[in-house]
């Protein structure tokens, strides 16, 4: 079965670069996003890359996928108290209907 | 973006009885709805996929009769947990894909509906 994994915690100070990692085990991904989900809260979608595409970038996030090494990054630059929060990685694929299969969570913690 | 609204966002209650959570979709119609299970610190499972005018459709390990699920509208769909117990304490997403769907397959979330059972 599909398995998504992430590190559970990451620290950075505000102002610098935070890099989040996500390795997946399906090939057959689809669609790979980023959702952000804020303490007690939903999950809000942050972006998504076509699985037939190695980078995208959108302000301040930038998206990189190695589909080789089944590798998913995102890279937030000039990181915020406001960017506090988990973060999950989650991949769709053909024919599933839109089900999600959510990576385990990064904590990201800004510190001043 | 689309806005989905769950409601209660928390709810407490006393083991034995049952707790439906409600999802709306307010501003577009939602053929298709996904609900899912987060524990604390734990990613998101997914417990079922609910369809307008069908049965939804339960994963792998989810018990239908505890969990029902009525998608009776295009904007709703309702999760009743029956007979609560203490350990189906958890925080409860639903998420609502449009019409249209739209290439991404894009998902709208709800705020979440925490459940306490005492």
């Amino acid at each position: 079965g599909e398995d998504v994994e992430q590190s559970l915690f990451l620290s950075v100070r505000e102002g610098d670069s935070s890099v989040i990692n996500c390795t997946y085990t399906d090939s057959s991904s689809t669609y790979l996003y980023w959702y952000k989900q804020e303490p007690g809260a939903g999950l809000q979608l942050l972006t998504y890359i076509f699985s037939n595409m190695d980078m995208k970038q959108d302000q301040r996030l930038t998206v990189l996928l190695n589909k080789k090494d089944k590798h998913l990054s995102l890279r937030i630059a000039d990181t915020q108290t406001g960017d506090s929060a988990i973060y999950f990685c989650a991949e769709s694929f053909t024919g599933g209907g839109n089900k999600l299969t959510f990576g385990t969570g990064t904590q990201l913690k800004v510190e001043l | 973006g689309a806005v989905v609204s769950q409601h209660p966002s928390w709810v407490i209650c006393k083991s034995g009885t049952s707790v439906k959570i409600e999802c709306r979709s307010l501003d577009f119609q939602a053929t298709t709805m996904f609900w899912y299970r987060q524990f604390p610190k734990q990613s998101l499972m997914l417990m079922a996929t609910s369809n307008e005018g069908s049965k939804a459709t339960y994963e792998q390990g989810v018990e239908k009769d505890k969990f029902l699920i009525n998608h009776a509208s295009l904007t709703l769909s309702t999760l009743t947990v029956t007979s609560a117990h203490p350990e189906d304490s958890s925080f409860y997403i639903c998420s609502a894909r449009g019409l249209a769907g739209g290439k991404t397959g894009e998902l709208f979330f709800g705020e979440g509906s925490r459940l306490t059972v005492l």
